[in-house]
């Protein structure tokens, strides 16, 4: 069985403040895929990355970074000076094995970013 | 046009009614899915369809009915729901060759379903 926590329901920050979303995975496969998507307002979910557990390199994406760290079983996400821009609903999630076609989701952390 | 667009983006039916979702991509993916987002679940996977052909059917009720008569189109039939079926119904599309693992999801802007 499979599981992603995201046990930050809802933070707000104001804007240009740095934030943290954090993201517990549980699996027992060696082999599996974290991913972090964006819901804004309007409802799509926007795919911002990809991580395969082989490769625990950081990594960043102008004011996007991501933490994987194997040995806790996390994969936090870090908005460096947030914008407005960056309010939304975002969601962790997990897949395993070569060929699988589920995906687990977290449950989800509701972003404000204040003004 | 580019991407995956569901329409409509809203709907109200009442427990009687019959109607359908429908979901279309230009990305050139041969899988297709349908998600169901309850307020404060997780996004529950319905179904897959992997050209053309279901392979996966969450134990979905059968009041929803899946269609996807090729690899761009998919649509959801709906009839005599329950309030509880009300949610943001998203569709998604992949690559399937290799799994998720190489070939992300991407999601339309779902519609919005309330049953009365």
């Amino acid at each position: 069985a499979q599981k992603v926590t995201q046990a930050q329901t809802e933070i707000s920050v104001v804007e240009k403040e740095d934030v943290t979303l954090d993201c517990v995975y549980e699996t027992r496969d060696t082999t599996y895929y974290l991913f972090w998507y964006k819901q804004p307002p309007s409802g799509e979910l926007v795919f911002l990355i990809r991580r395969n557990s082989f490769d625990e390199q950081n990594e960043i994406s102008g004011r996007y970074s991501w933490n994987f760290q194997k040995s806790t079983s996390s994969f936090n996400f870090t908005i460096t000076a947030s914008q407005v821009v960056d309010s939304a609903v975002y969601f962790c999630a997990l897949t395993t094995n070569f060929g699988n076609e589920k995906l687990t989701f977290g449950t989800g952390t509701r972003l404000t970013i204040i003004p | 046009e580019t991407g995956v667009t569901q329409t409509p983006r809203h709907l109200v039916m009442g427990m009687t009614n019959k109607k359908s979702l429908k979901c279309e991509q230009h990305l050139g993916h041969n899988a297709m899915y349908w998600y169901k987002q309850s307020a404060k679940k997780p996004l529950e996977l319905m179904f897959v369809y992997n050209f053309k052909e279901q392979t996966e059917n969450n134990s979905v009720p059968s009041r929803f009915s899946p269609e996807c008569p090729n690899s761009s189109h998919l649509f959801l039939h709906l009839h005599t729901l329950q309030p509880e079926d009300s949610a943001l119904y998203l569709c998604a599309s992949s690559h399937q060759t290799g799994g998720l693992g190489n070939s992300p999801l991407h999601f339309g802007n779902g519609t919005r379903l309330t049953v009365t």
